[in-house]
């Protein structure tokens, strides 16, 4: 059974700090991804990683970047939080090959002030 | 560009009546199209998902058509209850992405008794 867990289910900051966002996924899985969902626009890809210290942006990774320094453990970084970065942020993990299921974790609720 | 459109952005049925959500996708060599279901408060899960050398895919209450040639698919859920009260989201892998997925923005059904 998948497992995808995130560090936070709710945080608050406050504008011009610097967030982490911490993901772990335990099925050895080669692939993972962070995405902001808001309403009415669905999920969207900041960033993913297929391997470790590999990454490539998603369409919307301005303010934002990631790390990958283990298999399991995939960090995205609020380098200046924003107001406009208050959302729920995803993460989710996929095999490799055509295994293209994403297991996600259970999201983490940021709200910047 | 990649783009997964998908309508209505809510739909609300009465038990017992069928439910269909429509995607339409830009790359015609996206390959796999699944279809995740988030409830209240939950993560997004994979309820069915369908290639693209399939036309139709059933599990039970659940089917999934595809039309290459029109470049879309859609979900079919019968006999609807409370509990398929939820947000749909469809998704595409596009030609180059890899495992990547680009996601619909979702559709909210309500299932009334």
């Amino acid at each position: 059974d998948v497992k995808v867990t995130q560090s936070s289910r709710y945080l608050v900051k406050r504008t011009g700090e610097k967030v982490f966002l911490e993901c772990v996924q335990d099925m050895d899985h080669e692939n993972m991804f962070w995405y902001r969902q808001d309403p009415g626009l669905g999920l969207r890809l900041i960033y993913f990683s297929y391997d470790v210290k590999m990454k490539e942006k998603g369409d919307i990774p301005e303010g934002y970047s990631v790390s990958r320094e283990k298999k399991e453990r995939f960090s995205l970084i609020l380098e200046s939080a924003s107001t406009n970065q208050t959302s729920m942020y995803l993460c989710a993990s996929s095999g490799t090959g055509h295994s293209y299921e994403q297991y996600f974790g259970p999201g983490t609720r940021l709200t910047v002030t | 560009g990649e783009n997964v459109e998908q309508h209505p952005s809510t739909l609300s049925v009465q038990e017992g009546d069928s439910a269909v959500i429509k995607c339409t996708y830009s790359d015609s060599a996206s390959n796999y199209f699944p279809w995740y279901k988030q409830e209240l408060g939950k993560r997004p899960q994979l309820i069915i998902d369908i290639r693209s050398n399939v036309g139709e895919k059933k599990d039970q209450r659940i089917a999934v058509t595809l039309n290459k040639t029109a470049k879309h698919f859609s979900l079919h859920i019968t006999e609807t209850q409370p509990e398929d009260s939820a947000v749909y989201f469809c998704a595409a892998t596009f030609t180059g992405g890899g495992n990547k997925l680009t996601f619909g923005t979702g559709t909210q059904l309500k299932v009334e008794l």
